[in-house]
């Protein structure tokens, strides 16, 4: 079957602009979670869905900073009033089970440019 | 201190070298050792997994955990250029918490 699935590859935007992010995870998988890899600052954690619920949105780094998940399958992830310093790769991940125990699966990554 | 260090290189290793890759941490409540490959514009995936501590080996790759000194290390012998790629550690504790990813290291291994 399909990998976990990302759109766009890659989203140029202005300052203060509002992205969506979108994320197809592998069918079946419960467990979703959003990552932020900047250059040399390795992968952080935003947000991870079980189910259709987020009960860990702790890294999410401000309130412009909004996911959903619906259907307990495709995810969202809006970025509002975007400032330069969003920049990064925005990587989706499922598994699962909660990935402590578990693989992740990662899909390719949406690339954002704030200019 | 960050929760999980790890030398970000970059590491330049000649064809057939043995690379040593290694990450420490400071929570001892961590239980879940992993290993991560990334190619360049790509998702990591999966390499190697360990629960605890001990040694696992698969190919030409060994995973070692050492709990006591809280380091890790991942082994890679025979390189290959193919095994040019970023590869993070990550950490987990049960079935509470998320996973914690170290920031990389860069590894080339030359032709």
């Amino acid at each position: 079957g399909a990998g976990v699935s990302q759109s766009p590859s890659n989203k140029v935007t202005e300052k203060g602009k509002d992205v969506e992010l979108r994320c197809d995870p592998i069918s079946g998988h419960t467990a979703l979670y959003w990552y932020r890899q900047s250059l040399g600052q390795g992968l952080e954690f935003l947000i991870y869905f079980q189910g259709n619920s987020a009960p860990d949105k702790s890294g999410l780094p401000s309130d412009r900073f909004s996911a959903e998940r619906t259907g307990g399958s495709v995810s969202t992830l809006t970025i509002q009033r975007t400032q330069q310093e969003d920049s990064a790769v925005y990587l989706c991940a499922s598994s699962l089970v909660r990935a402590n125990t578990g693989e992740l699966f990662f899909g390719e990554g949406s690339r954002l440019t704030v200019l | 201190q960050k929760e999980v260090e790890q030398d970000p290189g970059p590491l330049s290793v000649p064809e057939g070298a043995i690379v040593s890759l290694n990450c420490t941490y400071s929570n001892s409540a961590f239980q879940y050792f992993m290993w991560y490959r990334q190619y360049s514009r790509k998702g990591p995936e999966l390499l190697m997994y360990t629960y605890s501590s001990g040694n696992k080996e698969d190919g030409r790759f060994t995973a070692q955990v050492d709990k006591s000194s809280k380091y890790i290390s991942l082994f890679i012998r025979d390189s290959q250029p193919s095994d040019s790629a970023t590869y993070l550690c990550a950490m987990g504790v049960g079935s509470q918490g998320n996973l914690i990813f170290g920031k990389g290291t860069k590894l080339s291994v030359k032709p």
